[in-house]
């Protein structure tokens, strides 16, 4: 079965400062697609950034960049000068199939001023 | 304009009771689904619906019936509630299936007491 593993349930970044966070995954498909979520306290789900899984280079989005390992199965998450409106739930996403989402289950990232 | 709205945001109902939630998008996406995060923030798909047809129905017990009257609508009808259907609820959308992610709505916490 199809996976999404994000081993740190919690992390804490100082104000400024650069994080990241870890994920890994397990798919048989030679095409797909990974994304990371943001989930802060007010709940709603917003998509961080995207990367297609044929291409090498890694996905950036202003302070927010991508580790893609694709023979690892690694997808890691950099958020460089940490705000405090970066603390949030953190979700690693994977396409699964034609029509589903895999999530892993999320890192806490706590933002200290 | 939101995008992806779901009403009610709360919904507190008593064990046995039937409830429904509503979901409609305003982006011309063909495919909506229905996703469940529990007490320890995990989402996992509960159904996928393309252009009005069910795709995915993910071993949901049939307590849960999903309703698409057309592409923009997906209503989420829940008969005999129990308390571990407590949980939060989110309808998304998506322009495809494949990478461009999907657009959540703010999501239903229901508690059933």
């Amino acid at each position: 079965a199809q996976t999404v593993t994000q081993s740190q349930p919690e992390m804490s970044v100082q104000e400024a400062e650069t994080v990241t966070l870890s994920c890994t995954y397990d798919t048989s498909e030679s095409d797909y697609y990974l994304f990371w979520y943001k989930q802060p306290p007010s709940r709603q789900m917003i998509l961080v950034i995207r990367q297609e899984a044929y291409k090498q280079q890694n996905a950036t989005e202003n302070r927010f960049s991508v580790n893609f390992q694709k023979a690892a199965k690694s997808f890691s998450l950099k958020i460089s000068d940490s705000q405090l409106g970066d603390a949030a739930m953190y979700f690693c996403v994977s396409t699964s199939g034609t029509y589903k989402y895999i999530f892993g289950t999320g890192t806490r990232l706590k933002v200290l001023a | 304009d939101t995008a992806v709205s779901q009403t009610p945001k709360y919904l507190v109902t008593q064990m046995g009771n039937d409830k429904s939630i509503k979901c409609e998008q305003n982006l011309g996406h063909d495919t909506m689904y229905w996703y469940k995060q529990d007490s320890k923030k995990f989402l996992k798909i509960m159904f996928s619906y393309n252009n009005k047809e069910l795709i995915i129905n993910e071993t949901v017990p049939n307590r849960f019936s999903p309703k698409s009257p057309d592409k923009a609508h997906l209503n989420l009808h829940i008969n005999s509630l129990e308390l571990g259907d407590s949980a939060v609820y989110f309808c998304a959308s998506s322009q495809d299936f494949r990478g461009h992610g999907y657009t959540f709505g703010s999501g239903t916490r229901l508690t059933v007491v």
